[in-house]
């Protein structure tokens, strides 16, 4: 039933490690995002793909690698984690992207924690 | 480039009071401009969008907003705060570019006092 979801809903690892957060919509959408928000509750896009390619891609430490296999999923992985990645990512989708009208569909969130 | 200015980070209200939160916006092209609510560790969802049609916007649970082109304002209003409005409230904007890059002001907290 879930419209956009993702897993695992919380993460907590050390730094260095690697790890993968995985999103996957059920919408028919052709465009997905992924968010940080920080521990201000700024939030602000970090990729974005149309059918399954990479349209934005903001100023991100290129640690974090986004893959999208297929257009209903956008995987988020992030290389060497570091303190400051301890934030909440949002996977969010639109129906086609383009335009700038469009409604955003978000997941969830996951909480991530680097020790 | 476009940006968001959420004129105060934290309203308090008493159940039953109106609701005011005030979003100002900057954007070289039409925006379309969104608020968003997100409640305590959930998500974020929709209460209403403007995208250039009428100017008085109407969402769920109440709450509307009004586009004033002049203003370069889209504040989120309520005429009486429920218990379960507390949240966070944020405003967005977005350019008609491909890709659709949303721009979200820093939030406003509601707090609903009983």
């Amino acid at each position: 039933d879930t419209a956009v979801s993702q897993t695992p809903k919380y993460l907590v690892t050390q730094m260095g490690n690697d790890k993968s957060i995985k999103c996957e919509q059920n919408l028919g959408h052709d465009t997905m995002y992924w968010y940080k928000q920080d521990s201000k509750k700024f939030l602000k896009i970090m990729f974005s793909y149309n059918n399954k390619e990479l349209i934005i891609n903001e100023t991100v430490p290129n640690r974090f690698s986004p893959k999208s296999p297929d257009k209903a999923h956008l995987n988020l992985h992030i290389n060497s984690l570091e303190l400051g990645d301890s934030a909440v990512y949002f996977c969010a989708s639109s129906p086609h992207g383009a335009g700038g009208q469009e409604t955003q569909y978000f997941g969830p969130g996951t909480r991530l924690l680097v020790l | 480039a476009q940006s968001v200015t959420q004129l105060d980070s934290h309203v308090s209200v008493s159940e039953g009071t109106p609701v005011l939160l005030r979003c100002n916006y900057s954007s070289s092209y039409s925006p379309s401009l969104f608020w968003y609510v997100q409640h305590p560790n959930k998500g974020l969802q929709l209460l209403l969008k403007y995208t250039s049609a009428a100017t008085l916007v109407k969402g769920i649970n109440g709450f509307e907003a009004e586009f004033k082109k002049s203003e370069t304002s889209f504040h989120l209003t309520k005429p009486s705060a429920h218990m379960s409005d507390a949240a966070e409230y944020f405003c967005v904007v977005s350019e008609r570019n491909y890709g659709q890059n949303f721009v979200f002001g820093p939030g406003t907290r509601l707090s609903v006092l009983p």
